[in-house]
Protein backbone atom coordinates (compact mmCIF):
# COMPACT_ATOMS: atom_id res chain seq x y z
CA UNK A 1 0.00 0.00 0.00
CA UNK A 2 0.82 3.40 -1.02
CA UNK A 3 1.84 6.08 1.73
CA UNK A 4 2.16 9.79 1.41
CA UNK A 5 3.74 12.03 4.04
CA UNK A 6 3.67 15.44 5.13
CA UNK A 7 6.08 16.11 7.79
CA UNK A 8 4.90 19.96 8.57
CA UNK A 9 1.32 20.18 9.62
CA UNK A 10 1.83 23.93 9.67
CA UNK A 11 4.01 27.10 7.85
CA UNK A 12 4.02 30.56 7.51
CA UNK A 13 5.17 32.95 5.17
CA UNK A 14 5.86 36.62 4.45
CA UNK A 15 4.05 37.73 1.63
CA UNK A 16 6.22 38.32 -1.47
CA UNK A 17 8.85 35.65 -0.35
CA UNK A 18 9.30 31.94 -1.04
CA UNK A 19 8.48 28.62 0.70
CA UNK A 20 8.93 24.70 0.42
CA UNK A 21 6.29 22.57 1.26
CA UNK A 22 7.58 18.84 2.15
CA UNK A 23 6.25 15.57 0.65
CA UNK A 24 7.80 12.07 0.84
CA UNK A 25 5.70 8.93 -0.21
CA UNK A 26 6.60 5.10 -0.24
CA UNK A 27 5.54 2.98 -3.05
CA UNK A 28 6.94 -0.46 -4.79
CA UNK A 29 5.02 1.16 -8.30
CA UNK A 30 7.27 2.60 -11.52
CA UNK A 31 4.85 4.37 -12.88
CA UNK A 32 2.50 6.81 -10.75
CA UNK A 33 1.46 10.46 -10.57
CA UNK A 34 1.41 13.05 -8.01
CA UNK A 35 -0.59 15.77 -6.67
CA UNK A 36 -0.53 18.90 -4.89
CA UNK A 37 -4.00 20.09 -4.03
CA UNK A 38 -5.13 23.26 -2.35
CA UNK A 39 -7.94 23.54 0.57
CA UNK A 40 -8.72 27.37 1.17
CA UNK A 41 -10.71 28.26 4.39
CA UNK A 42 -13.89 28.06 1.38
CA UNK A 43 -13.04 24.13 1.70
CA UNK A 44 -12.76 23.65 -2.08
CA UNK A 45 -10.03 21.25 -3.07
CA UNK A 46 -8.49 22.64 -5.90
CA UNK A 47 -5.78 21.07 -7.95
CA UNK A 48 -2.26 22.86 -8.14
CA UNK A 49 -0.18 21.10 -10.32
CA UNK A 50 0.58 17.55 -11.55
CA UNK A 51 3.24 15.41 -12.01
CA UNK A 52 4.03 12.16 -13.73
CA UNK A 53 6.78 9.92 -12.21
CA UNK A 54 8.02 8.58 -15.77
CA UNK A 55 9.08 12.22 -16.88
CA UNK A 56 12.37 13.75 -15.33
CA UNK A 57 10.90 17.69 -15.75
CA UNK A 58 9.26 19.35 -12.62
CA UNK A 59 6.07 20.47 -13.17
CA UNK A 60 5.65 23.99 -13.26
CA UNK A 61 2.25 26.33 -12.73
CA UNK A 62 2.47 30.20 -12.97
CA UNK A 63 4.20 30.53 -9.29
CA UNK A 64 4.34 26.98 -8.45
CA UNK A 65 6.71 24.50 -9.18
CA UNK A 66 7.88 21.07 -7.85
CA UNK A 67 11.23 19.51 -7.03
CA UNK A 68 10.48 15.63 -7.93
CA UNK A 69 12.94 13.35 -6.63
CA UNK A 70 12.42 9.98 -7.77
CA UNK A 71 15.21 7.80 -6.27
CA UNK A 72 14.62 9.70 -2.70
CA UNK A 73 10.37 9.14 -3.34
CA UNK A 74 10.26 13.23 -2.09
CA UNK A 75 7.84 15.63 -4.20
CA UNK A 76 8.24 18.67 -2.60
CA UNK A 77 5.98 22.18 -3.49
CA UNK A 78 7.85 25.70 -4.26
CA UNK A 79 5.83 28.64 -4.01
CA UNK A 80 7.43 31.69 -5.01
CA UNK A 81 6.52 35.26 -4.57
CA UNK A 82 3.44 34.12 -1.80
CA UNK A 83 0.49 35.54 -1.82
CA UNK A 84 -2.23 36.32 0.82
CA UNK A 85 -4.52 34.19 -1.30
CA UNK A 86 -2.12 31.19 -1.00
CA UNK A 87 -3.04 30.94 2.80
CA UNK A 88 -4.47 27.02 2.57
CA UNK A 89 -4.15 23.42 3.64
CA UNK A 90 -1.85 21.99 0.74
CA UNK A 91 -2.04 18.20 0.27
CA UNK A 92 -0.11 16.05 -1.48
CA UNK A 93 -1.42 13.24 -2.82
CA UNK A 94 -0.28 9.56 -4.87
CA UNK A 95 -1.79 8.02 -7.59
CA UNK A 96 -0.66 4.94 -9.44
CA UNK A 97 -1.06 3.65 -13.02
CA UNK A 98 -3.32 1.13 -13.53
CA UNK A 99 -2.50 -0.20 -17.05
CA UNK A 100 -5.09 -0.79 -19.45
CA UNK A 101 -7.47 1.34 -16.72
CA UNK A 102 -9.00 3.86 -15.21
CA UNK A 103 -6.60 5.23 -12.52
CA UNK A 104 -8.59 5.55 -8.97
CA UNK A 105 -7.23 5.13 -5.96
CA UNK A 106 -5.62 9.17 -4.93
CA UNK A 107 -3.71 8.60 -1.37
CA UNK A 108 -3.95 11.56 0.24
CA UNK A 109 -0.97 12.96 3.47
CA UNK A 110 -2.55 14.86 6.28
CA UNK A 111 -1.80 18.22 5.06
CA UNK A 112 0.27 21.18 5.64
CA UNK A 113 -1.39 24.04 6.71
CA UNK A 114 0.33 27.47 5.11
CA UNK A 115 -0.39 31.06 6.14
CA UNK A 116 1.12 33.73 4.19
CA UNK A 117 0.96 37.13 6.54
CA UNK A 118 1.14 40.92 5.33
CA UNK B 1 -20.24 26.81 -16.72
CA UNK B 2 -18.48 23.74 -16.73
CA UNK B 3 -17.51 22.06 -13.34
CA UNK B 4 -19.08 20.01 -9.92
CA UNK B 5 -21.80 20.88 -7.93
CA UNK B 6 -22.81 19.33 -4.44
CA UNK B 7 -25.57 20.17 -2.46
CA UNK B 8 -26.83 21.15 0.02
CA UNK B 9 -24.07 22.71 1.52
CA UNK B 10 -24.84 21.72 4.83
CA UNK B 11 -27.11 19.44 6.29
CA UNK B 12 -28.35 18.50 9.64
CA UNK B 13 -29.40 14.69 10.38
CA UNK B 14 -30.87 13.07 13.71
CA UNK B 15 -29.49 10.15 14.39
CA UNK B 16 -31.13 7.15 13.16
CA UNK B 17 -31.62 8.83 10.01
CA UNK B 18 -30.41 8.11 6.24
CA UNK B 19 -29.31 10.84 4.40
CA UNK B 20 -28.59 11.57 0.59
CA UNK B 21 -25.82 13.78 -0.61
CA UNK B 22 -25.83 15.13 -4.47
CA UNK B 23 -23.47 15.28 -6.40
CA UNK B 24 -23.68 16.38 -9.79
CA UNK B 25 -21.24 16.91 -12.87
CA UNK B 26 -21.15 18.39 -16.36
CA UNK B 27 -17.81 17.50 -17.34
CA UNK B 28 -18.57 14.43 -19.50
CA UNK B 29 -16.43 12.97 -16.83
CA UNK B 30 -16.76 8.88 -16.55
CA UNK B 31 -15.23 8.12 -13.39
CA UNK B 32 -16.70 9.70 -10.37
CA UNK B 33 -15.62 9.60 -6.16
CA UNK B 34 -17.06 10.01 -3.28
CA UNK B 35 -14.41 11.17 -0.25
CA UNK B 36 -14.76 12.12 3.57
CA UNK B 37 -12.51 14.04 5.58
CA UNK B 38 -12.10 14.48 9.14
CA UNK B 39 -10.40 17.35 11.01
CA UNK B 40 -6.62 16.90 10.96
CA UNK B 41 -6.62 14.46 8.18
CA UNK B 42 -6.39 13.72 4.67
CA UNK B 43 -9.04 12.17 2.06
CA UNK B 44 -10.40 9.15 2.42
CA UNK B 45 -12.47 7.53 -0.33
CA UNK B 46 -15.98 6.21 0.09
CA UNK B 47 -17.26 4.78 -3.06
CA UNK B 48 -15.94 5.08 -6.56
CA UNK B 49 -17.67 4.88 -10.06
CA UNK B 50 -15.78 4.24 -13.37
CA UNK B 51 -18.63 3.75 -15.53
CA UNK B 52 -22.78 4.22 -15.14
CA UNK B 53 -24.17 1.71 -13.49
CA UNK B 54 -21.18 0.56 -11.67
CA UNK B 55 -19.37 0.87 -8.65
CA UNK B 56 -16.86 0.00 -6.19
CA UNK B 57 -16.29 0.34 -2.48
CA UNK B 58 -12.98 2.53 -1.60
CA UNK B 59 -11.33 2.58 1.85
CA UNK B 60 -14.30 3.06 3.89
CA UNK B 61 -17.71 1.81 2.76
CA UNK B 62 -19.23 0.68 5.21
CA UNK B 63 -22.49 2.28 6.62
CA UNK B 64 -22.71 4.28 3.22
CA UNK B 65 -24.57 3.08 -0.18
CA UNK B 66 -24.46 4.97 -3.74
CA UNK B 67 -25.89 4.62 -7.45
CA UNK B 68 -24.86 5.39 -10.79
CA UNK B 69 -27.70 5.47 -12.93
CA UNK B 70 -26.58 8.53 -15.09
CA UNK B 71 -23.36 9.38 -16.49
CA UNK B 72 -23.30 13.22 -14.61
CA UNK B 73 -24.73 12.18 -10.96
CA UNK B 74 -23.21 10.23 -8.44
CA UNK B 75 -25.46 10.03 -5.14
CA UNK B 76 -24.31 9.20 -1.78
CA UNK B 77 -26.20 7.98 0.96
CA UNK B 78 -25.04 7.86 4.47
CA UNK B 79 -26.94 5.38 6.08
CA UNK B 80 -28.14 4.99 10.45
CA UNK B 81 -25.50 1.86 10.04
CA UNK B 82 -22.42 4.74 9.42
CA UNK B 83 -21.19 5.19 13.27
CA UNK B 84 -19.67 8.61 13.23
CA UNK B 85 -21.26 10.23 9.97
CA UNK B 86 -20.52 14.05 10.94
CA UNK B 87 -17.45 14.84 8.86
CA UNK B 88 -17.15 17.03 5.36
CA UNK B 89 -17.90 15.35 2.08
CA UNK B 90 -16.19 15.57 -1.07
CA UNK B 91 -17.56 14.34 -4.14
CA UNK B 92 -14.84 14.21 -7.32
CA UNK B 93 -14.65 13.32 -10.83
CA UNK B 94 -12.45 12.64 -13.70
CA UNK B 95 -11.97 11.70 -17.23
CA UNK B 96 -10.93 7.90 -15.94
CA UNK B 97 -11.07 5.38 -18.59
CA UNK B 98 -11.35 8.43 -21.59
CA UNK B 99 -8.06 9.32 -20.72
CA UNK B 100 -6.07 6.81 -18.22
CA UNK B 101 -2.49 9.11 -19.00
CA UNK B 102 -4.13 12.28 -18.26
CA UNK B 103 -6.45 10.93 -15.37
CA UNK B 104 -6.90 14.01 -13.19
CA UNK B 105 -9.28 14.29 -10.37
CA UNK B 106 -11.16 17.67 -10.06
CA UNK B 107 -13.52 18.41 -6.77
CA UNK B 108 -16.92 19.78 -5.81
CA UNK B 109 -17.31 22.50 -3.33
CA UNK B 110 -18.23 19.55 -0.15
CA UNK B 111 -21.26 18.86 2.04
CA UNK B 112 -20.40 19.52 5.69
CA UNK B 113 -22.89 16.69 7.35
CA UNK B 114 -23.53 16.99 10.87
CA UNK B 115 -25.13 14.44 13.26
CA UNK B 116 -27.37 16.14 15.99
Amino acid sequence: AQTVTQSQPEMSVQEAETVTLSCTYDTSENNYYLFWYKQPPSRQMILVIRQEAYKQQNATENRFSVNFQKAAKSFSLKISDSQLGDTAMYFCAFMKHVRGGSNYKLTFGKGTLLTVNP
Amino acid sequence: DGGITQSPKYLFRKEGQNVTLSCEQNLNHDAMYWYRQDPGQGLRLIYYSQIVNDFQKGDIAEGYSVSREKKESFPLTVTSAQKNPTAFYLCASSPGLAAPRTDTQYFGPGTRLTVL
